[in-house]
């Protein structure tokens, strides 16, 4: 059981140009969501999906996009990257979004925006 | 809307003493509450949590965190650390379907 995967691990982007990070479950979750770290900040939500087809925004959504075509996918776009977009991202999944149920996490993409 | 405060950014201590990470939250309704372990270049893992019932929560690996509700507090804490315990540990809030909402972290470092 893989549970949920992050690709690439590292990456080096140039200002200005645009990339994808892609994640996907196994797990049958409906609720994934994109955080960012940075130091000294904790993890802050960017975009979060409650199901295929429905997106919404976290607290730190622009500069990104996000769609949900199928239940296992949710990747995140960075359309033009600037260097306050460094920083590792976090892909996320539970069984949904209600109660306390365990959010499981991937193990991390490095950004590096030159 | 709910918030968390992780009182110390860093946390140095001998190995096989106590330690307590601290946490704080704000909320006006009822919460979830957890506390997730973060080792170097990993991603992070799921320690503990409180849903509700007893208000003392155990780990497998020895942490506890216990919720207080009057001080709205959930710190974590473990009798005799090791020195596999060093990593970062985040406290985390959620209020019903919302998302959860993370505390700055405080690193662990256990010295020999």
């Amino acid at each position: 059981n893989a549970g949920v995967t992050q690709t690439p691990k590292f990456q080096v982007l140039k200002t200005g140009q645009s990339m994808t990070l892609q994640c996907a479950q196994d797990m049958n979750h409906e609720y994934m969501s994109w955080y960012r770290q940075d130091p000294g900040m904790g993890l802050r939500l960017i975009h979060y999906s409650v199901g295929a087809g429905i997106t919404d925004q976290g607290e730190v959504p622009n500069g990104y996009n996000v769609s949900r075509s199928t239940t296992e996918d949710f990747p995140l776009r960075l359309l033009s990257a600037a260097p306050s977009q460094t920083s590792v991202y976090f892909c996320a999944s539970s069984y949904s979004s209600g109660g306390g149920n365990t959010i499981y996490f991937g193990e991390g993409s490095w950004l590096t925006v030159v | 809307a709910q918030s968390v405060t992780q009182l110390d950014s860093q946390v140095p201590v001998f190995e096989e003493a106590p330690v307590e990470l601290r946490c704080n939250y704000s909320s006006s309704v009822s919460v979830y509450l957890f506390w997730y372990v973060q080792y170097p270049n990993q991603g992070l893992q799921l320690l503990l949590k409180y849903l509700s019932g007893s208000t003392l929560v155990e780990s497998i690996n020895g942490f506890e965190a216990e919720f207080n509700k009057s001080q709205t507090s959930f710190h974590l804490r473990k009798p005799s650390v090791h020195i596999s315990d060093t990593a970062e540990y985040f406290c985390a809030v959620k209020e019903g379907g919302r998302a959860l909402t993370f505390g700055s972290g405080t690193r662990l470092q256990v010295q020999p």
